[in-house]
């Protein structure tokens, strides 16, 4: 069974720094991975998107690799700013199986 | 944009009791599904659909019924509320097939069952 592992689980930063969150799966037999953001009482926005072909995907400050064979994946975030503090979470989807399987997340606080 | 709509977006129930989570998104999406995030896990799969008419299980489905009258649609059924239901619920839709496209989620109904 695909299981996913984010770490660390909570990180507090100052305002500016750049950071990166990790990811990791156990079975490499995967369609893509999908970093996603949630706030707090809020639903999930997707952030990334990486098919298992590509190896990285930027949108504005994000950057998200993908290693498909070591079953890593990291999110790059640059300058960080308060409005950055959220929970995000890390998806897989498996050849093979139905949905999603998630991480439990890496709660984030940028501090002013 | 209205995206996925949930309602409604709490909700206490008794034991024993049945309700209906209703899921609504008009991107004309054939694919939906509903997750349940409890603390210290990760979302879950309960039940979803690849299009009208057509539903299936996930992970967890025990204790949940769905249907798929239309594109739009997607109402998660509680028979018979119990506490370990008590838990937030999304509901999420693709364009593509389940596993290999962006998924959109609604903002969640947070259930509590006493």
């Amino acid at each position: 069974k695909q299981e996913v592992t984010q770490i660390p689980a909570a990180l507090s930063v100052p305002e500016g720094e750049n950071l990166v969150l990790n990811c990791s799966f156990t079975d490499s037999a995967i369609y893509n991975l999908q970093w996603f953001r949630q706030d707090p009482g809020k639903g999930l926005t997707s952030l990334l998107l990486i098919q298992s072909s590509q190896r990285e995907q930027t949108s504005g400050r994000l950057n998200a690799s993908l290693d498909k064979s070591s079953g890593r994946s990291t999110l790059y975030i640059a300058a960080s700013q308060p409005g950055d503090s959220a929970t995000y979470l890390c998806a897989v989807s498996v050849v093979g199986a139905d949905g999603l399987t998630f991480g439990k997340g890496t709660h984030l606080i940028i501090q002013p | 944009n209205a995206g996925v709509t949930q309602t409604p977006k709490f909700q206490v129930l008794k034991t024993g009791q049945s309700m209906t989570l209703q899921c609504a998104q008009d991107m004309n999406h054939e694919y939906m599904s509903w997750y349940r995030q409890d603390p210290g896990m990760g979302l879950r799969l309960i039940h979803y659909s690849v299009g009208a008419g057509i539903t299936d299980q996930g992970e967890v489905p025990n204790g949940y019924n769905v249907s798929r009258s239309t594109t739009e649609d997607f109402p998660l059924r509680l028979l018979s509320a119990a506490p370990s239901q008590t838990s937030v619920y999304f509901c999420a839709s693709s364009s593509e097939q389940l596993a290999k496209n962006i998924q959109y989620f609604g903002a969640g109904t947070r259930l509590s069952v006493l």
